[in-house]
């Protein structure tokens, strides 16, 4: 069956960098996108970008450009998300999840809550 | 920048008939936006229920169904469950973006 399994919690100063893992299992890795997903406390769900997982490439939306880099790892099934100079804004629930680049999103990880305090 | 609108709260009785809307201020949305719909409950992960305007996953219950109308995307909940008590958040694709609604409240009293 289809998984995505994200890192655990963390804590961050501001400033600092965060890297969050989201380890699938049970599909074809490479022949499908990975989608990155935030919500706040109490907000809305925020799109951040996605990248497709067989060739590598990577779009943000436009308010996270610049600011968060998304890869992946082929050998070990793995997307990953870093968010760099985190602010407190930046606190929230991270959620990876399956899909292409336009049509459908389906499978979604279990989220990686981040909190950015000094 | 798209930003998509949706009713923030709606209340439905069991057994009625419930229906969401998802606007776009870039206009009338079409199915080149692919509409997802997401269910979210409290402390629990989204759960896709339509996309691509009307497509069902494996998973989505029959009441649930998707459609365009009025140049809005319409999420419409047929002989609702207790359950269905939940946030449920619009997607839309536009210019190689995605943005999320603001989410509707649904509550089943």
């Amino acid at each position: 069956q289809v998984q995505l399994v994200q890192s655990g919690a963390e804590v961050k100063k501001p400033g600092a960098s965060v890297k969050v893992s989201c380890k699938a299992s049970g599909y074809t890795f490479t022949s499908y996108a990975v989608h990155w997903v935030r919500q706040a406390p109490g907000q809305r769900l925020e799109w951040m970008g996605w990248i497709n997982a067989g060739n590598g490439n990577a779009k943000y939306s436009q308010k996270c450009q610049g600011r968060v880099t998304i890869t992946r790892d082929t050998s070990a099934n793995t997307a990953y998300m870093e968010v760099s100079s985190l602010r407190s804004e930046d606190t929230a629930i991270y959620y990876c999840a399956r899909g292409d680049s336009r049509t459908y999103i389906d499978y979604w990880g279990q989220g990686t809550p981040v909190t950015v305090s000094s | 920048q798209t930003v998509v609108t949706q009713e923030p709260s709606l209340t439905v009785s069991p057994g009625g008939t419930v229906t969401l809307t998802c606007a776009a201020n870039t206009g009338a949305v079409t199915s080149g936006y692919y509409p997802n719909w997401f269910q979210q409950k409290p402390g629990q992960a989204p759960r896709a229920l339509i996309y691509s305007t009307s497509n069902k996953h494996s998973w989505t219950p029959a009441r649930f169904s998707g459609s365009l109308l009025g140049g809005k995307a319409v999420l419409t909940l047929s002989g609702v469950q207790p359950e269905d008590e939940a946030e449920y958040y619009c997607l839309l694709y536009y210019g190689g973006d995605q943005t999320f609604g603001g989410g509707t409240k649904l509550t089943v009293l």
